[in-house]
């Protein structure tokens, strides 16, 4: 069945540091890809999304390019912020006819000033 | 335009009782799916209702149950509630029928404890 494995965490960084979360997928078809972000106590906001291979979703300075190749959608930024400090989840979309979204376990990232 | 919401927030139960919990999607949309969130199995996929009709289920019991609306509102209901139970539950809307292609909106949740 489809599945997305993310990279474990918790991740810490420094306030300007370079963000990466590592995320892969497996799924039938030709699956949309997704990163949502969830903010403590808070439910789930769309962070970015990318339809098609090749296809780089970009948003408040997060971006991540759809490899199809290495089946492959990771999450990038700049300069992390300490509102930045939340956990994120990559996601996918596909299922013949019945859609729905699969999600990966999850990355707690952490600022620091 | 105001986002999807959720009613109640919090939710303490005992063992055995049952449950109902409510989402309004954003205006406009008609499809609502439910969502399970835990620190074990982390985000799954409950099921999807568009049109007032279950259109997708995910893997489980019976116990869990849902209806929608003609106004695309949406109820959630478990039964005979177990301790495992206890998790957050969200909602999410999109536009038309889940798809490819469809983004989902989601809620802030309502996070139900099962003593």
């Amino acid at each position: 069945g489809d599945s997305v494995t993310q990279m474990e965490g918790p991740v810490t960084l420094s306030e300007e540091a370079f963000l990466t979360i590592n995320c892969t997928y497996t799924a039938t078809g030709y699956p949309s890809l997704f990163w949502y972000v969830q903010y403590p106590g808070e439910g789930l906001q769309l962070l970015l999304k990318a339809t098609k291979a090749d296809d780089k979703g970009s948003n408040k300075g997060f971006e991540a390019t759809y490899r199809k190749e290495t089946t492959s959608f990771h999450l990038e930024k700049g300069s992390v912020q300490v509102s930045d400090s939340a956990v994120y989840f990559c996601a996918l979309t596909s299922g013949g006819s019945n859609y729905k979204l699969t999600f990966g376990k999850g990355t707690l990232l952490t600022v620091n000033p | 335009k105001a986002g999807v919401t959720q009613t109640p927030r919090y939710l303490i139960k005992t063992r055995g009782q049952q449950v109902t919990l409510s989402c309004s999607p954003i205006s406009g949309h008609r499809s609502v799916s439910w969502y399970q969130q835990t620190p074990g199995q982390g985000l799954q996929f409950l099921f999807e209702y568009f049109s007032e009709t279950q259109r997708n289920k995910g893997n489980f019991p019976g116990r869990f149950s849902g209806r929608q609306f003609s106004n695309s509102r949406s109820e959630m209901n478990v039964s005979t509630l177990e301790l495992g139970d206890s998790a957050l539950y969200l909602c999410a809307s999109s536009l038309v029928r889940l798809g490819s292609q469809e983004t989902q909106y989601f809620g802030p949740g309502t996070r139900l404890l099962v003593l």
